[in-house]
């Protein structure tokens, strides 16, 4: 079984801050993990992913996340918040194998606003 | 490269009333999933194809939903009849094994209401 926690269904930032939104994960095997990002009345776009290599992933648009595995946490970071970063963002957990391969869990999603 | 293309955007229907949503992969992706997206909450997955077959349907409300994917490339999900309950945006991924990983790309949803 796996699952996820979002930390937080809202985050309120000033432009130029820090992004921080946090992750919890559970899996009974390795995974792989996701973040991604949606803009209102839009789809899902990926941001990033962690897949058993390097423990600091850098995505897209700035966004970077750092796989924990003694904390069982990904948390999502930017250093310098901007305006078009306002948008819900989704955490997300899949398996690398076994029968619930290709099966996405998301998290409740934590929504961004960014104040000028 | 295309993404992953639905259709209709949005559909308003009366209750009862039957719905089909469509929806088009990325050209080369065997695997394609139909997510349901509650307000305010993550997708969940309904089902899972592998080509033609649906290898994880387990959260499907058969009753009522049903999806086909005949030759392996576009899929439709149909509901009949429609509930209150299923005003939603209804998500289509898809995503291939050549790369390693089952990263998952999304189409744009179609969004559901149910009067």
């Amino acid at each position: 079984a796996q699952s996820v926690t979002q930390l937080g269904s809202h985050v309120s930032v000033s432009e130029g801050a820090l992004v921080l939104l946090r992750c919890n994960y559970s899996s009974s095997v390795p995974p792989y993990l996701f973040w991604y990002v949606q803009y209102p009345n839009q789809g899902l776009q990926l941001l990033l992913k962690y897949t058993s290599a390097a423990t600091l992933v850098k995505g897209i648009n700035g966004f970077e996340a750092e796989f924990k595995k003694s904390e069982t946490s990904f948390h999502l970071t930017k250093p310098s918040a901007h305006m078009s970063d306002a948008a819900e963002y989704f955490c997300a957990v899949s398996n690398a194998g076994g029968t619930s391969y290709g099966k996405l869990t998301f998290g409740q999603g934590t929504i961004l606003t960014v104040h000028p | 490269e295309a993404g992953v293309v639905q259709s209709p955007r949005y559909k308003i229907i009366e209750k009862k009333q039957p719905v089909a949503f469509w929806c088009n992969p990325i050209s080369g992706h065997n695997t394609l999933y139909w997510y349901l997206q509650n307000l305010g909450q993550g997708p969940e997955l309904l089902i899972r194809y592998e080509n033609e077959e649906a290898v994880d349907d387990s959260q499907l409300p058969k009753d009522r939903f049903s999806a086909e994917r005949l030759k392996g490339v576009d899929s439709t999900l149909k509901i009949q009849p429609a509930e209150l309950g299923d005003s939603a945006v209804y998500l289509c991924a898809s995503s291939t094994r050549l790369a390693g990983t089952d990263t998952q790309y999304f189409g744009p949803g179609t969004r559901l209401t149910v009067l």
